[in-house]
């Protein structure tokens, strides 16, 4: 049962475009929301975070938007580099405040082209 | 950012054998640590909650028995994959929480790679 879905596996966006990724969860009882960006055979780095009190988070080029309603994130990246070139997971906790276990999403290949 | 790191990072054994991963937080004391593993193109999955001075915590399907955690100070835990095989070549991915940074931020290793011939 996967609780955490990203549909989209792969995405492709001209350099200096906007990037959106998408994730969508099932489990209403999550609070918090991370996304991390993977790079082959490399541990993910972790981006930007959410809570469920909020519904938009911004760091620098990385804005996190949350629809708690319709159970959806998204990532957004602007304007896109060619190093922004990875895979990114969205992450799902719950019960904030403890060393939460998370639930990760199947990823989606980002491509950033010239 | 907090940093995270893992030994080895490649791996290759002789099916049967064990083999030890340590996961280390250089710059801040851990009290959880997580192991997950990925397969290729999927997602990476928990295999069990590491915590400082007890037992780990395993999730459903993970064999406690063949995967050997200890989480025996602040900044150390390994995982031992016990008389592996060939199934369980994957690639091994650590992590940590900062208990002075955000809640609920995972600091992940670089990940091992394991191949068992």
């Amino acid at each position: 049962d996967q609780q955490v879905k990203q549909n989209s596996p792969s995405l492709s966006v001209q350099e200096g475009r906007i990037s959106i990724l998408n994730c969508d969860y099932t489990n209403s009882m999550f609070d918090y929301f991370l996304w991390y960006k993977k790079y082959p055979a490399e541990g993910p780095t972790f981006l930007i975070s959410i809570s469920s009190i909020k519904d938009k988070n911004e760091d620098g080029r990385f804005t996190v938007f949350l629809n708690k309603s319709a159970k959806h994130l998204s990532l957004h990246i602007v304007p896109s580099q060619p190093g922004d070139s990875a895979v990114y997971f969205c992450a799902a906790s719950k019960n904030t405040g403890t060393a939460s276990k998370l639930t990760f999403g199947t990823g989606t290949r980002l491509q950033v082209t010239l | 950012g907090a940093v995270v790191s893992q030994h080895p990072s490649r791996v290759i054994c002789k099916s049967g054998t064990s083999v030890k991963i340590e996961c280390r937080s250089l710059d801040f004391q851990a009290t959880t640590m997580f192991w997950y593993r990925q397969f290729p193109k999927q997602s990476l999955m928990l295999m069990a909650t590491s915590n400082e001075g007890s037992k780990a915590t395993y999730e459903q399907g993970v064999e406690k028995d063949k995967f050997l955690i200890n989480h025996a100070s602040l900044t150390l835990s390994t995982l031992t994959v016990t008389s592996a095989h060939p199934e369980d070549s994957s690639f091994y991915i650590c992590s940590a929480r900062d208990p002075t940074g955000p809640t609920d931020t995972q600091y992940f290793g670089p990940g091992t790679r394991l191949t068992v011939l």
